[in-house]
Order: C-alpha cells, then structure tokens, then sequence
C-alpha cells in the first residue's frame, strides 16, 4: 500500500510560469514532509520541508503548502526555470510515532522549457 | 566535510556473487539509511541505522544485510546477489531521526548490475 503518492510522473512548464508538484498521502500520523530534487546520476538533494504544525513554509523561490484534512501537499516554484528541470520527490515521515522511516513517493518529472 | 561518500560508483555481479556497498559520512550524523532506486518506483527503504550498533529494517529488506559498528560507516552487504537487486543504491544520512529539521543528507549512489 503506497503511503505517499505523486500521481503525476511528469510536468513540463515554460519558463517563467509556476511549476506546481503535488502530493498525497494516507497515513495520518506523518507530521513532517519534505521535497527532494534528484538530477540524472546524483543523489537527491533537500529542496524545502514543513511540519505538520504550519500549512505553509517558503524558501526564496518555492513555497510548500499542506492541508492536512485533505492529505495533500504542493510544491510551487515561481518562477520556473530550465534549471529546475528534475525529477521531484515527496517524502514524509512520522516523527513521534516511533517508525523511523522516511517514505518517499515515485517521483515527478518536472521539464521546464526555455 | 565530504559529506555522504559511497563506493564504488559502478559494479557488474554475477548472479551469486557476493559484494559490500560502502557508505561513510563524516558529519557525525546518528541517523543512516540505504535506498534503493527502480525505474518507475522512487525510492525504497532497505535498511537504517539510529546509530551505532542499532540497525532495523525498512521496506524492502530480503537479499540485505547491514552492520554499524562505528557512527560513520554504514555498509550494505549482499550475500547472493539476484538479477532482481539490479537498482541504483543511495545511502543517506542525518543528524538524528527526531530532530525537527530530519534532513537527510544523500550520497552520489552506487549503480549495480546483476547479470
């Protein structure tokens, strides 16, 4: 049973306009969520994160929003550009409830064209 | 720091052989992990460490074994290897699971192939 769910594989944007990456989950008990964003042959990098305290958390260019009665997060990056172009993952973790695993979604590949 | 470290970069089993995935941080990190990453299935949790001489099993952890003696090494062994373990492996690593900020920082992977 998949607990973190991106069911969008890929997005593709032009630049400048606002890329939006989303993300649902169904264990109730995860209280902290990150993003990921993963070039070809690296390892993921940390983009953003919030905790299940805020519905909102920005960092320069992206903003991360949570609604938790509706499971879902959102990853915004305004502007786009060409160097964004990954693939994203969304992660969440249950951080008081005593499994120490982070769950990842598959992932969504983001295109943003010049 | 050199941050996550992981060697080697690439590898060609057979199937049977068997081989250690090394993983070293030096950030003093208590929290590990490995991950294994497939075409169309993001990123699987074999293993993890919160911290040294502690380890448990995540979500795909058939085929794996792994030890942490020290809090900077965390290696994963495969005993038999099986053309189903043909993946990119990353190992992470962070400051401590229940910190507020549960970064966890990646290595660059190790992409393995069973034949």
């Amino acid at each position: 049973d998949q607990q973190v769910k991106q069911n969008s594989p890929s997005l593709s944007v032009q630049e400048g306009r606002i890329s939006i990456l989303n993300c649902d989950y169904t264990n109730s008990m995860f209280d902290y969520f990150l993003w990921y964003k993963k070039y070809p042959a690296e390892g993921p990098t940390f983009l953003i994160s919030i905790s299940s305290i805020k519905d909102k958390n920005e960092d320069g260019r992206f903003t991360v929003f949570l609604n938790k009665s509706a499971k879902h997060l959102s990853l915004h990056i305004v502007p786009s550009q060409p160097g964004d172009s990954a693939v994203y993952f969304c992660a969440a973790s249950d951080t008081q409830g005593g499994s120490e695993k982070l769950v990842f979604g598959k992932g969504t590949k983001l295109t943003v064209n010049p | 720091n050199a941050g996550v470290t992981q060697t080697p970069k690439f590898q060609v089993l057979k199937t049977g052989q068997s081989m250690t995935l090394q993983c070293a941080q030096d950030m003093n990190h208590e929290y590990m992990s490995w991950y294994r990453q497939d075409p169309g299935m993001g990123l699987r949790l074999i293993h993890y460490s919160v911290g040294a001489g502690i380890t448990d099993q995540g979500e795909v952890p058939n085929g794996y074994n792994v030890s942490r003696s020290t809090t900077e090494d965390f290696p994963l062994r495969l005993l038999s290897a099986a053309p189903s373990q043909t993946s990119v492996y990353f190992c992470a690593s962070s400051y401590e699971w229940t910190s507020t900020y549960n970064e966890q920082f990646f290595g660059p992977g190790t992409r393995l192939t069973v034949l």
